[in-house]
């Protein structure tokens, strides 16, 4: 499968924990987005990377939320000290800077928070 | 008030009729317009991409934009059962592959597609 990929599909954790979760763009692509759904809802945009620079991060929920795409392939998404309000699905996309796409999207986290 | 309004549904609809989706905003910045369809539990998946005011038809597929009225619109001919999803319209100020920009998106529209 060459699409976006994301791991796990789906997270339980109880309020208060720490959770990653992990996204492997399109291999060619060198941008990567991550949202956030809840339900009912459309995504909400959350930060981008290019390459390996984190370029867009205000809109970051709160400083529980992080980021990082160290080597500029994959990337993880960190909440630290987890509320039942994140519960969500946390989407991933990737496009290519140049190629005239529009943003790919991966199967998504789904999060539940107890 | 949100950038993107979109009725939630549901719409249902006999199999072989013809459904109109529609999005209106408020921000004259954004140019660039797009439709995603998304299954239950799972990613949304792009259908359509159209810039600025026009028609742009691939398939069963058509998606208008009226950026003087703030107006799009996806229509689906001859409807199946597997059109069946919730469709997201989507939009940014900058072309999406440039700059990095994010979109913002509606809030979804659920259609059924009854056989």
């Amino acid at each position: 499968d060459t699409g976006v990929s994301q791991d796990p599909r789906h997270k339980i954790t109880k309020r208060g924990q720490n959770v990653t979760f992990r996204c492997d763009p399109i291999s060619e692509h060198n941008r990567l987005y991550w949202y956030r759904q809840t339900l009912g809802q459309g995504p909400e945009f959350l930060t981008y990377f290019q390459n390996e620079a984190q370029l867009e991060k205000s809109r970051l929920l709160s400083d529980r939320f992080s980021a990082e795409r160290p080597k500029g392939s994959f990337s993880t998404l960190e909440i630290q000290r987890t509320e039942q309000g994140d519960s969500a699905m946390y989407l991933c996309a990737s496009n290519l800077r140049g190629a005239g796409d529009t943003q790919y999207f991966g199967p998504g986290t789904r999060l539940t928070v107890l | 008030q949100k950038e993107v309004e979109q009725d939630p549904g549901p719409l249902s609809v006999p199999e072989g009729a013809i459904v109109s989706l529609n999005c209106t905003y408020s921000n004259s910045a954004f140019q660039y317009f797009m439709w995603y369809r998304q299954y239950s539990r799972k990613g949304p998946e792009l259908l359509m991409y159209t810039y600025s005011s026009g028609n742009k038809e691939d398939g069963r597929f058509t998606a208008q934009v009226d950026k003087s009225s703030k107006y799009i619109s996806l229509f689906i001919r001859d409807s199946q059962p597997s059109d069946s999803a919730t469709y997201l319209c989507a939009m940014s100020a900058r072309p999406p592959n440039n700059a990095g920009n994010m979109l913002t998106f509606g809030g979804g529209t659920r259609l059924m597609v009854k056989p």
